[in-house]
């Protein structure tokens, strides 16, 4: 069973601190790694999709990092607004397209 | 971007009734749609592939007689709950590609 491993479930920040989440998946049968944003009541939405060992992407103020050869994934926010609170999904995407997907951090950015 | 539109958002039935939700996708063909089930506090679960003009593909352990896919055309995919009892209680939610994979806002669905 492929398990694909978030953390931390939940964050806490102030306003204008940086912050990062991890994501651990399986290391074979790698095709690529998503990350995405789930607001509530709103549809989740795609980030990032990384396919390169040593892949880094940036969008505004998050950025991601990627290391296949050990499974693992970084997801940077740098000066969080409580815009960017939000549940960060990211999903393993193995050599058949299926997506796998991590239980997500709730991510709470006061004022 | 992309928008897939799905419906209803939540919808409370009574248990053994039939609840049918759709998935559109409104600015692109989709000949791939995917049906996810999230129980609270788990990750989104692949249910079924949804192929238009062919039969969907479920994922081991769901039940193919319970959660019936259609995908008569390019831009709609249905998943009809069938019989439903409380422990389908959950939370549906479709998805499809457009060079990348875009989502429905989800179906809650209580099964009293």
């Amino acid at each position: 069973i492929l398990n694909v491993e978030q953390s931390p479930q939940s964050l806490h920040v102030q306003e204008g601190d940086s912050t990062n989440f991890t994501c651990s998946f399986p290391s074979s049968n790698f095709y690529a790694l998503h990350w995405y944003r789930w607001e509530t009541a709103k549809s989740p939405e795609a980030l990032f999709v990384m396919t390169l060992n040593g892949d880094e992407k940036k969008k505004g103020r998050i950025s991601a990092t990627l290391n296949t050869k050990e499974g693992y994934s970084y997801l940077y926010i740098k000066g969080s607004q409580p815009e960017d609170s939000a549940t960060y999904l990211c999903a393993f995407m193995d050599s058949s397209y299926k997506l796998i997907f991590g239980s997500g951090t709730r991510l709470l950015v006061r004022p | 971007g992309a928008v897939v539109s799905q419906h209803p958002s939540w919808v409370i039935c009574k248990s053994g009734t039939s609840v049918k939700i759709e998935c559109r996708s409104l600015d692109f063909q989709a000949t791939t749609m995917f049906w996810y089930r999230q129980f609270p506090k788990q990750s989104l679960m692949l249910m079924a592939t949804s192929n238009e003009g062919s039969k969907a593909t479920y994922e081991q352990g769901v039940e193919k007689d319970k959660f019936l896919i259609n995908h008569a055309s390019l831009t709609l995919s249905t998943l009809t709950v069938t019989s439903a009892h409380p422990e389908d209680s959950s939370f549906y939610i479709c998805s499809a590609w457009d060079e990348k994979l875009f989502f429905g806002s989800g179906t809650q669905l209580s099964v009293l």
